[in-house]
């Protein structure tokens, strides 16, 4: 299974632009990129995710490489409520879907 | 739709006990997982299956067991619980489709005694 990498932790302000970065090296041409956020005594909660090209939605935008050995998930304006760890995590298309996720990314968010 | 549903959500159990954590889903979705999460770490997949009647291990499966007989159920079992499964436990579901989204149980705590 393809590994990401993404820094322990990140600091933002509140209304800041936050950019998390992901690295996928391996990645292979199947696997798609997605993005889940794990607030506090809560389950995973989908936030978005792409295959090549670049996306938005209402929570944030999904910015890929163009050889997409990296991503980048911008949240516009962050809150007090994006206060969560993100996970990057790479989902192939074979049979197997394992699921595998990394450590994430803790993002603490200042008033 | 109630989505993904766990119970209990918390549990005491004592060493050498068994219990199951039911899991049961209401999207009619093929992929159903079991993950663990210890505290300040991050998930871990137990088990995972890709439609009735299939089953797979994940990561860490050691200690557990497994069942799909409906599209919908995915209980997990602990045979002989020990100090080492204290964590909280999350089932997920999605269509299968790489593309599709994964969607989580809000969690059972377990805690072995």
């Amino acid at each position: 299974d393809a590994k990401t990498t993404q820094p322990n932790s990140m600091e933002s302000n509140e209304e800041e632009p936050v950019h998390l970065p992901c690295n996928h090296s391996t990645i292979s041409g199947t696997d798609y990129i997605h993005w889940y956020r794990q607030l506090p005594s809560q389950g995973p909660e989908y936030v978005i995710h792409g295959l090549t090209s670049n996306v938005n939605n209402r929570m944030a935008s999904l910015a890929i490489a163009e050889d997409r050995k990296s991503s980048t998930l911008i949240l516009h304006r962050a809150t007090l409520r994006d206060a969560a760890v993100y996970y990057c995590i790479l989902r192939d298309r074979g049979e197997s879907d394992k699921l595998i996720f990394g450590t994430g990314t803790r993002l603490q968010v200042f008033p | 739709n109630a989505g993904v549903t766990q119970t209990p959500k918390f549990r005491i159990l004592k060493i050498g006990q068994s219990m199951t954590l039911q899991c049961t889903q209401d999207m009619n979705h093929n992929y159903m997982y079991w993950y663990r999460q210890d505290p300040g770490m991050g998930l871990k997949l137990i088990y995972y299956s890709v439609g009735a009647g299939i089953t797979d291990k994940g990561e860490v499966p050691n200690g557990y067991n497994v069942s799909r007989s409906t599209t919908e159920d995915f209980p997990l079992r602990l045979e002989l619980a020990a100090p080492s499964q204290t964590s909280v436990y999350f089932c997920a579901s999605s269509s299968g489709q790489s593309g599709n989204t994964i969607y989580f149980g809000e969690g059972s705590w377990l805690t072995v005694v």
